[in-house]
């Protein structure tokens, strides 16, 4: 089945900094979306976004479809933006599967 | 407020025990879904039901049944609880595949 790669699986950075996060899949998908799981562990869907590039506030997403990465940035960081961010796709079954996560460190 | 509602928020059964965990969403969404998330492994899909009255196996469905009861909920049972399955339990439900919504999840102890 299709597989998701999430790099890196651990990230710490001091508040203000920027970052991206990459998320690799190994068949073509219809569906890649984007998620932050906060450190009290509640899930929220930040971008659907299965080609081209989305911005809202301080954090984007460009996916290359034909490329099979997809990729998200951070800008400026604060310490609220600390939690584990996940990728997940869509398979042709149309079953939604994630990948393992990039945990996130802001710190102060 | 709308949303993805998930009952009980923690649970502990002793091996063999059964509980059916619930899973109630008032947005008028299709497709409903139950995760696992266990530490260094994302979320793995159990069971998922495109609208009311279908549904299939996802990645990890064995161990667990599910009902779609109506269009609003989604149950999780576990017929006889296994230490393997101790885990935090995530419902979630979508429209148009392109937004999903997830309840705030259960924690499940079975020892």
């Amino acid at each position: 089945g299709i597989q998701v790669e999430q790099s890196p699986p651990d990230l710490i950075l001091q508040e203000g900094a920027n970052s991206t996060l990459r998320c690799n899949f190994s068949d073509s998908v219809n569906n890649l979306q984007w998620f932050h799981q906060n450190p009290w562990g509640q899930l929220i869907n930040l971008f659907y976004i299965p080609s081209g590039t989305k911005q809202n506030g301080r954090l984007s997403a460009t996916t290359v479809a034909t490329e099979r990465y997809s990729l998200l940035y951070i800008s400026s960081s604060q310490t609220t933006d600390s939690g584990v961010y996940f990728c997940a796709v869509m398979r042709r079954d149309d079953k939604i599967i994630f990948g393992k996560g990039t945990r996130l460190h802001i710190l102060p | 407020n709308a949303g993805v509602t998930q009952t009980p928020k923690f649970q502990v059964l002793k091996t063999g025990q059964s509980m059916t965990l619930q899973c109630a969403q008032d947005m008028n969404h299709n497709s409903m879904y139950w995760y696992r998330q266990d530490p260094g492994m994302g979320l793995r899909l159990i069971y998922y039901s495109a609208s009311e009255g279908t549904t299939d196996k996802g990645e990890v469905p064995n161990g667990y049944n599910v009902s779609r009861l109506n269009k609003r909920e989604f149950s999780l049972r576990l017929e006889s609880a296994a230490p393997s399955q101790t885990s935090v339990y995530f419902c979630a439900s979508t429209l148009n595949q392109r937004g999903y919504t997830f309840g705030s999840g259960t924690r499940l102890t079975v020892v």
